[in-house]
């Protein structure tokens, strides 16, 4: 089955350090890949997709990812965590229709 | 609407009985997702719609469960005799629906079976 595993429960970070969440998928052809965030008591929040094109992507408060086609990852990261960066993260994808699907979330906590 | 909206936004019902829960999606949003989020769990997909048919509906738990969309804008999720594992927060989201636009989510409905 087509899926995107986050291997990663929790991620602990101290704040101005740097954040990695990691992504990888199963999906076979060209993947449409997603990052959502969802931070406490308030619904999920998109930041990024990689659709084609430049394989590194920006996306919104700071985060970046970056698709891998040889490692099949697409790793979540942020140059220098907030303590307001602690939250639920998802990443997600498209295979060949419409269906989004997710992985398991990731916690990520940052420390002051 | 600006955003997703779905009602109601807390939902406390007797097992065994019916429940509906709405989602009006942004519009002129042609694609409609139904997940389920269980307390510090992951998203759960349920149903998706492309317009006002369902492509894929292969998440529904059981045939208690089941879903309309109409006028490719508002859809319900219904809940057949309510079980306690139905405890969750059901989260609808929307799309422009094609496959590279990103979805956006509403608040969710947190549904309570006691």
């Amino acid at each position: 089955a087509q899926s995107v595993a986050q291997p990663e429960d929790q991620v602990n970070v101290a704040e101005g350090n740097p954040l990695t969440v990691k992504c990888t998928y199963s999906v076979s052809g060209n993947p449409y890949l997603f990052w959502y965030v969802q931070y406490p008591n308030r619904g999920l929040q998109f930041l990024l997709k990689y659709i084609t094109g430049d394989n590194l992507v920006k996306g919104s408060y700071g985060f970046e990812a970056e698709f891998n086609k040889s490692q099949t990852s697409f790793h979540l990261k942020k140059p220098s965590a907030l303590v307001s960066d602690s939250a639920l993260y998802f990443c997600a994808f498209k295979a060949a229709g419409n269906k989004l699907t997710f992985g398991g979330g990731t916690r990520v906590l940052v420390k002051p | 609407g600006a955003g997703v909206s779905q009602s109601p936004s807390n939902k406390v019902t007797e097992k065994g009985k019916d429940v509906e829960l709405r989602c009006d999606p942004i519009s002129g949003h042609t694609a409609l997702y139904w997940y389920r989020q269980r307390l510090g769990q992951g998203l759960e997909f349920l149903i998706y719609f492309q317009g006002n048919s369902a492509p894929d509906k292969s998440g529904l738990p059981s045939d208690r469960f089941s879903a309309e969309r109409t006028g490719e804008s508002v859809s319900t999720l219904t809940i057949q005799r309510t079980q306690q594992e139905d405890s969750a927060v059901y989260l609808c989201a929307s799309s422009l629906g094609r496959r590279y636009t990103e979805a956006f989510f509403g608040q969710g409905t947190r549904l309570t079976v006691v």
